[in-house]
């Protein structure tokens, strides 16, 4: 199976720019979650998708939005681009329908983005 | 904002030796998970521990957790210069967000 594909590895954006992320999960998986990596603020929570449904949700500000589509894969997008939004965007999925099969995630090599 | 806080920060060892880590948490759990990312790319997770177990293997690894203390050890035994990485402790609430902590990077010696 193939594993957590993420695209495009890198990004340069400007400020005031937006950006859509794209994950496509491993083969049969339902859950589709996303984190952001920061040297400061470590591993953040954004948000799960399963069957085309935010699940789940962190504490970001609605500049950061997804959405999954009827084939699991899932974009993410992020409005109005401030510096601190620099960061490694990751993507996991899972199969996603409870217990240890929600819980375990594969991630992706994740999305480098950099505003410059 | 992390959970967790992992200790130390980074570790150095030499082939062979046993490299351990400690994570502190401040709520409760559901389960405790602990996943490995080599530099600058995805994680892979490594084991799950549940809020009810005390301890659990994984080939070379050696899982723990206290929950009456908040805490978490992971153990690798005879290490290799492949487990150079970081390692991150995450817990998950029963809300599925898994909460990292800030991780520990080990570096293995030839």
């Amino acid at each position: 199976k193939a594993g957590v594909t993420q695209t495009p590895r890198y990004l340069i954006k400007t400020r005031g720019q937006q950006v859509t992320l794209s994950c496509s999960p491993i083969s049969g998986h339902r859950s589709v979650s996303w984190y952001q990596q920061t040297p400061g603020q470590g591993l953040q929570f954004l948000f799960e998708y399963f069957s085309e449904t935010q699940r789940n949700k962190g504490n970001f500000p609605g500049r950061f939005s997804g959405r999954q589509f009827s084939n699991s894969r899932s974009e993410m997008n992020v409005s109005t681009l401030e510096l601190g939004d620099s960061a490694l965007y990751l993507c996991a999925s899972s199969p996603g329908t409870g217990g240890e099969s929600r819980e375990k995630l594969f991630f992706g090599s994740g999305t480098q983005l950099s505003v410059l | 904002s992390q959970q967790g806080e992992e200790d130390p920060q980074a570790l150095s060892i030499q082939e062979g030796e046993n490299a351990t880590m400690n994570c502190s948490y401040k709520t409760s759990i559901n389960n405790l998970q602990w996943y490995r990312q080599n530099s600058g790319r995805g994680l892979v997770h490594l084991i799950l521990i549940r809020s009810n177990e005390r301890e659990k293997h994984s080939g070379r690894l050696r899982v723990t957790l206290d929950t009456s203390k908040k805490s978490s050890s992971l153990l690798i035994t005879a290490s290799r210069a492949a487990d150079t990485a970081s390692y991150f402790c995450a817990t998950d609430g029963d809300d599925y967000k898994l909460s990292f902590g800030a991780g520990t990077t080990v570096t293995v010696r030839a």
